[in-house]
């Protein structure tokens, strides 16, 4: 396919278990986000990745959060001991280095009971 | 941090109307984005703007730096055009890749 994708589309988990979020960027995009939105929210940011350098974690709420990019291409984020708080749809974005528009996938939405 | 408010929060206009979405922002910045969410979640970039004007098909966005004022019309408005309408900044001192999001402004356009 030639757009951002994610998986899974929904994710209903309980309270204390971990999650794994997976995006697959456009190919040869070597800017890539996640963004984080609760309801009633803007996105917010949580991690940025471009080429091999070293990722922006800044934007993380808390150490049970942890991204990884494989070969500069397919990206997992994991949320270890969920909670409730963690409830959001999560969103994948990604981009050149050429210019600031960037891709959106369809997002993840995370459930957690 | 740059604080981005947009208004108005919920908009429902009759199909054929002429649409305007407010966005204000608070620090300085080098581009502002307009991005439009369709119900399931799927973001679409519709403009990026430093300055001026631009125009794509019923879609106009203008900018005003000395103010920090953004606004989005959408002219002959038809229900498809009904989504969440976010509007983004990227400020002028700091990263030149991190975006502040507004809340944005969910459009229902009535057939």
């Amino acid at each position: 396919g030639a757009g951002v994708s994610q998986s899974p589309s929904n994710k209903v988990t309980e309270k204390g278990k971990d999650v794994e979020l997976r995006c697959d960027p456009i190919s040869g995009h070597t800017a890539l986000y996640w963004y984080r939105q609760s309801l009633g929210q803007g996105l917010e940011f949580l991690i940025y990745f471009q080429g091999n350098s070293a990722p922006d974690k800044s934007g993380l709420p808390s150490d049970r959060f942890s991204a990884e990019r494989t070969g500069g291409s397919v990206s997992t984020l994991t949320i270890q001991r969920t909670q409730q708080e963690d409830s959001a749809v999560y969103l994948c974005a990604t981009g050149t280095k050429y210019t600031d528009t960037q891709y959106f996938g369809p997002g993840t939405r995370l459930t957690v009971l | 941090k740059n604080e981005v408010e947009q208004s108005p929060q919920n908009l429902t206009a009759q199909e054929g109307e002429f649409i305007t979405i407010n966005c204000s922002y608070s620090v300085g910045i080098s581009a502002l984005h307009w991005l439009q969410q369709h119900p399931g979640g799927g973001i679409v970039s519709l403009f990026m703007l430093s300055s001026g004007k631009k125009k794509h098909g019923r879609l106009i966005a203008t900018i005003n730096i000395q103010e920090k004022h953004s606004s989005l019309h959408i002219t002959a408005s038809h229900p498809r055009d009904s989504a969440v309408y976010i509007c983004a900044v990227k400020d002028s001192g700091g990263s030149n890749y991190k975006l502040t999001f507004g809340k944005g402004t969910l459009l229902t356009v009535n057939p």
